[in-house]
């Protein structure tokens, strides 16, 4: 089984609906995260987390929420879609302390917004 | 501001021959490097590099870090069609050290 999964895996959508992507983990990190994979601008952080009480902010959280709900899950949603939000996403997890620097990935969720 | 670049975008090699894949990094409070490889999907992590000097290898893959010269390498030798992927390199930036990615480096590998 994989260590990191996401939910749904592709998905179509239209402008203005709500979209929510799950993300579970089973390697007992405390660090999650979310990115988007754009051609040509590579990853960008969206939000992280570094535990269930902690939300932070990345590079290009605007449209976006998140929700810790445990752990093992942290939920990345899309209050309102547009289609620049089409893109590869993709949630990871790391470590704390000596190996937190190490992020591991889940398959991604290709999301396309018409 | 701190950033990664990674030089060529993209390279076209035959199989067999060696490839080398260039990182370079300006970051403040410098503490690591990571190599992750992208094939079609989920970004794999290779290596992490922490000293200067000590080559990290696995199989035909090694990397090296040049703390001096703010860069890092990836080495794959004899490459085969399946080292066709995207190579990604990062370093951890900013005040909770989250990672920062170069836009990675496209490798193709023909018969």
């Amino acid at each position: 089984d994989a260590d990191v999964t996401q939910t749904p895996r592709n998905r179509i959508t239209k402008t203005g609906k709500r979209i929510m992507l799950e993300c579970s983990q089973t390697k007992g990190h405390d660090r999650m995260y979310w990115y988007r994979q754009d051609p040509g601008l590579g990853l960008r952080l969206i939000y992280y987390s570094f535990d269930v009480k902690d939300i932070n902010k990345g590079e290009i959280s605007d449209g976006y929420s998140v929700s810790r709900q445990a752990q093992a899950k942290f939920s990345l949603s899309l209050e309102s879609a547009i289609p620049n939000q089409t893109a590869l996403y993709f949630c990871a997890t790391s470590d704390f302390g000596p190996r937190q620097d190490t992020q591991y990935f889940g398959p991604g969720t290709r999301l396309t917004v018409l | 501001e701190d950033k990664v670049v990674q030089s060529p975008l993209s390279l076209v090699v035959h199989e067999g021959d060696t490839v080398t894949l260039n990182c370079s990094y300006e970051v403040t409070n410098f503490r690591s490097l990571l190599w992750y490889k992208q094939e079609k999907k989920a970004p794999t992590f290779l290596f992490m590099l922490t000293s200067s000097g000590i080559e990290k290898k696995s199989g035909r893959l090694s990397s090296i870090l040049d703390k001096k010269e703010l860069f890092s390498i990836l080495n794959i030798t004899a490459t085969q069609t399946g080292d066709s992927a995207v190579y990604l390199c990062a370093a951890p930036t900013g005040a909770n050290s989250k990672l920062t990615f170069g836009k990675g480096i496209t490798l193709s590998v023909r018969p």
